[in-house]
């Protein structure tokens, strides 16, 4: 079977750095993408990872590894408008399926 | 502010009803789809259409039926539901099927479905 895994939630405090891990299991790979989804909100694209290392976009870097079949996303200088769900996703079908994991809640407390 | 706009954003529908939900985008996409998304579930593909044509459906059940007049627009039509398909349900688009990862799938705000 396809499945995501990723921790189901994590807490933080603001200016803090935080890694959310997701490990994936597909039948095809292509890219790892990472979306927040904030309350009541549509899920917003982030980053995508196509070759192993790191990408870095402002705050936020996300990095992979195809061999381990595992990624992360991270988040540094945590603010309280971070506090939203986190999705990783991997690309299927040679990139016309995303597969999402089940998402993670991230808290940043003051 | 996704460029894609979905219909009813709330929707509350007895078993016997028949209603649609409504997508749009003006980004100039091609392909669309539609995910369910339950709470502490993973966000689920049910249809995926490419230039108009259906290519793919993820095993939904018949009560699900969608429609693509053109790029720019999809429904779902719902029909006969039960409790369990109260969800949100989203709409994406993407330039191409297949060239849509790295540039991200655009979402909606989603439809709140609720199944009484």
């Amino acid at each position: 079977g396809q499945s995501l895994e990723q921790p189901s939630e994590v807490t933080a405090v603001e200016g803090a750095i935080v890694q959310i891990n997701c490990t994936y299991q597909t039948s095809g790979f292509y890219g790892l993408s990472w979306y927040q989804q904030h309350d009541g909100g549509a899920p917003t694209f982030l980053s995508y990872n196509a070759l192993d290392g790191l990408e870095e976009t402002g705050r936020f870097s996300s990095f992979l590894s195809r061999s381990d079949s595992y990624g992360y996303l991270l988040l540094q200088e945590l603010q309280m408008k971070d506090s939203a769900s986190y999705f990783c996703a991997v690309g299927d079908n040679q990139g016309g399926k995303l597969i999402f994991g089940q998402g993670t809640e991230l808290s940043v407390k003051p | 502010e996704t460029g894609v706009t979905q219909t009813p954003r709330h929707l509350v529908m007895g078993m016997t009803n028949k209603k649609s939900l409504k997508c749009e985008q003006h980004l100039g996409h091609n392909a669309m789809y539609w995910y369910k998304q339950s709470a502490k579930k993973p966000l689920e593909l049910m249809f995926v259409y490419n230039f108009k044509e259906q290519t793919e459906n993820n095993s939904v059940p018949s009560r699900f039926s969608p429609e693509c007049p053109n790029s720019s627009h999809l429904f779902l039509h719902l029909h006969t539901l039960q409790p369990e398909d109260s969800a949100l349900y989203l709409c994406a688009s993407s330039p191409m099927e297949r060239e849509g990862p790295q540039y991200g799938w655009y979402f909606g705000p989603g439809t709140r479905l609720t199944v009484t």
